[in-house]
């Protein structure tokens, strides 16, 4: 089974406007990470939101929003006051136990922000 | 904030030959660095876990002596593409988990590889 998956393979927003980028995990480990990485055309990995699987509260950083819902496994990235430098490549990854161990990356979604 | 640098970031290479690419942490000591390969419109895929002063993991499917990986310091893992063939073309990126009990892990800003 997956162990990320990123339901939406592109998406389209309006400048200004508020975007929710889908995502959804897979494990049996109680410790647990979750993060957004967000890919331009240059290819470097930009690190964008994470939350701990012990944390009550969702993460914010910004205009960026995680919305975990730990029952149901999902970690929903949600871009607030689209602009037009979010188009880009997003994924999302989970790494299953503690620090130091690897990431499983989704497929990604392209997110292309409309002026 | 932490970085980890890449070289080269592009290169370009004919096929048969081998290809060297440097994954350095700049500001703090990486233990484990991960490998990971990345083709075009798609996901990373992780190849290998560098370990500092041992041998390195290679995920299924990854042949270890196409891919040599050496982590000869805390700073400083390399990546060999020995006798590269053009589907061996990618998107190749290092990673390298923080400082411990840091959560986050660091990109290097990766290395295009075009075997001809």
């Amino acid at each position: 089974a997956q162990k990320i998956t990123q339901t939406q393979p592109g998406m389209f927003v309006q400048e200004k406007e508020a975007v929710t980028l889908d995502c959804t995990y897979d494990t049996s480990d109680p410790s647990y990470g979750l993060f957004w990485y967000k890919q331009p055309s240059s290819g470097e990995m930009i690190f964008l939101i994470y939350q701990g699987s012990y944390d009550q509260q969702n993460a914010t950083e910004g205009r960026y929003s995680l919305n975990f819902q730990k029952a149901r496994k999902s970690a929903n990235l949600v871009i607030s006051a689209s602009q037009l430098g979010d188009s880009a490549m997003y994924f999302c990854a989970m790494r299953e136990g503690w620090t130091g161990n690897q990431f499983y990356f989704g497929t990604g979604t392209s997110l292309t922000v409309i002026p | 904030g932490a970085v980890v640098s890449q070289h080269p970031s592009w290169v370009i290479c004919k096929s048969g030959t081998s290809v060297k690419i440097e994954c350095r942490s700049l500001d703090f000591q990486a233990t484990t660095m991960f490998w990971y390969r990345q083709f075009p419109k798609q996901s990373l895929m992780l190849m290998a876990t560098s370990n500092e002063g041992s041998k390195a993991t290679y995920e299924q499917g990854v042949e270890k002596d196409k891919f040599l990986i050496n982590h000869a310091s805390l700073t400083l893992s390399t990546l060999t593409v020995t006798s590269a063939h053009p589907e061996d073309s990618s998107f190749y990126i290092c990673s390298a988990p923080a400082l411990p009990y840091q959560e986050t892990q660091y990109f290097g800003p990766g290395t295009r590889l075009l075997v001809l």
